[in-house]
């Protein structure tokens, strides 16, 4: 059974704190990796991806990826009360569905003013 | 501007009834995906679509159907022996996967929310 695993949270931090969301995956033949917003009572929304190992940054936000630790994560620095969401964790399914994507449970986001 | 629309944004379903939620797009995207998310739990996958006129199950497929005339559209019927229907259902559409390094990333649209009156 492939599996994407996330600390459901909440995650709770301060403004201007640095935010640390963490995310293992099970497949070792999975090569893309999302990271999507959702706000509560709206749909997920795409704010990174990574194919690659090492850190890929976009503003304040940094994508982390170890594939030899099956282990992805997402920084997001600055962090403002409009970032207080649900972020879900999504991971290619290797094998005959590599179009297809497994999500994680996601991980609450709580950014204290 | 591009993008998904799914309709209705609210369905409320009678016992023994089938209904069909719109997913539409025009980003020209050749996948689209439908995935159900309960409460507090992950997107989970029903169906799949890489190409026009062909379809995939996905996990959870049972009690719902599909169809894929059209590029652009991908609707979903919950049909009357899907027995827990209430959920967020999300359409989702990805541009064609090509090769085995790296997938498209899919784009959502608002979502239909359903509800067993």
């Amino acid at each position: 059974q492939k599996e994407v695993e996330q600390n459901s949270g909440p995650l709770s931090v301060p403004e201007g704190a640095i935010a640390s969301l963490n995310c293992t995956y099970s497949d070792r033949g999975s090569q893309s990796f999302f990271w999507y917003r959702q706000y509560s009572g709206k749909s997920p929304e795409l704010i990174m991806f990574i194919y690659s190992n090492g850190d890929k940054e976009d503003g304040r936000f940094t994508a982390q990826l170890n594939k030899a630790s099956q282990y992805v994560s997402l920084l997001i620095r600055d962090s403002q009360p409009s970032d207080s969401a649900t972020y879900l964790c999504a991971v290619n399914a290797a094998g005959g569905s590599q179009g297809n994507l497994i999500f994680g449970k996601g991980t609450k986001l709580s950014v204290k003013p | 501007d591009g993008g998904i629309t799914q309709s209705p944004k609210y369905l409320f379903r009678k016992e023994g009834q089938n209904v069909t939620l719109s997913c539409e797009q025009n980003l020209n995207h050749d996948a689209m995906y439908w995935y159900r998310q309960d409460p507090g739990q992950g997107l989970r996958l029903i169906y799949y679509s890489q190409i026009v006129n062909d379809f995939q199950k996905g996990d959870i497929a049972e009690g719902y159907s599909v169809s894929r005339e059209k590029k652009e559209s991908f609707p979903l019927t919950v049909t009357s022996a899907q027995k827990n229907p209430t959920a967020f259902y999300l359409c989702a559409s990805s541009a064609e996967f090509w090769g085995a390094v790296s997938n498209q990333p899919q784009h959502f649209g608002d979502g239909t929310r359903l509800s067993i009156l």
